[in-house]
């Protein structure tokens, strides 16, 4: 089954742009990626999700490589509260967490 | 909003007990899901189930099982429960999203288990 690849930790100077890349290279045509984060001590949150397009919501922009082997997650302005550990996830039949990237803002 | 609650946010337990771990989903998705997630491994799948009275097995189902009669409610079960066994259990649901995936999750906020 398709897994993904994130950088184990990244930091990100407040206001910042914040760009967290995922490296899928195995995935299939039907597989969306999702992203979601984890705040210490919470379950994870969703985040955003796409196919094929660049998507955008009011957390987060998207980024989908044309041959769908990589994706990048951009918070546009960092804050303070956006540290956190963010998965990039495949699903097919099942969801397939690894560790994730630990995101620190830095003030 | 969805709201997804587990029994306990912390539970110590004896090696050999009968642990049981509930969840509750008020938001009537048909997808319900068990985790564990552990320093260094990220979350892994235990089960899942898709409809009341169905289930899958994820990547880590030895020593577990799982019970869903309603729609509602996801139990977890350890039969007799192991020190290797403590860890943060995490039970999310998610709506149908059909042939070509699940929809989002909604986590709850874990339960942390140690087994003495």
């Amino acid at each position: 089954d398709a897994k993904t690849t994130q950088p184990p930790s990244m930091d990100c100077a407040e206001g910042r742009a914040a760009n967290l890349p995922c490296n899928h290279s195995t995935i299939s045509g039907n597989e969306y990626v999702y992203w979601y984060r984890q705040i210490h001590s919470q379950g994870p949150q969703y985040i955003i999700h796409g196919l094929k397009n660049n998507e955008t919501n009011e957390m987060a922009s998207l980024i989908i490589t044309e041959d769908r082997k990589s994706s990048t997650l951009i918070l546009p302005h960092a804050t303070l509260r956006d540290t956190a550990v963010y998965y990039c996830i495949l699903t097919g039949n099942q969801f397939y967490f690894g560790t994730g990237t630990s995101l620190t803002v830095i003030p | 909003d969805v709201k997804v609650t587990q029994s306990s946010r912390y539970l110590v337990k004896r090696t050999g007990e009968k642990v049981f771990l509930e969840c509750v989903q008020d938001m009537d998705h048909e997808n319900m899901f068990w985790y564990r997630q552990d320093p260094g491994l990220g979350l892994r799948l235990i089960y899942f189930s898709y409809d009341v009275k169905m289930k899958e097995k994820g990547d880590i189902p030895e020593g577990y099982s799982v019970s869903r009669e309603k729609k509602e409610r996801f139990s977890l079960i350890l039969e007799s429960a192991s020190t290797n066994q403590t860890s943060m259990y995490l039970c999310a649901s998610s709506l149908e999203a059909g042939y070509y995936g699940i929809d989002e999750q909604f986590f709850g906020p874990g339960t942390r288990l140690t087994v003495l």
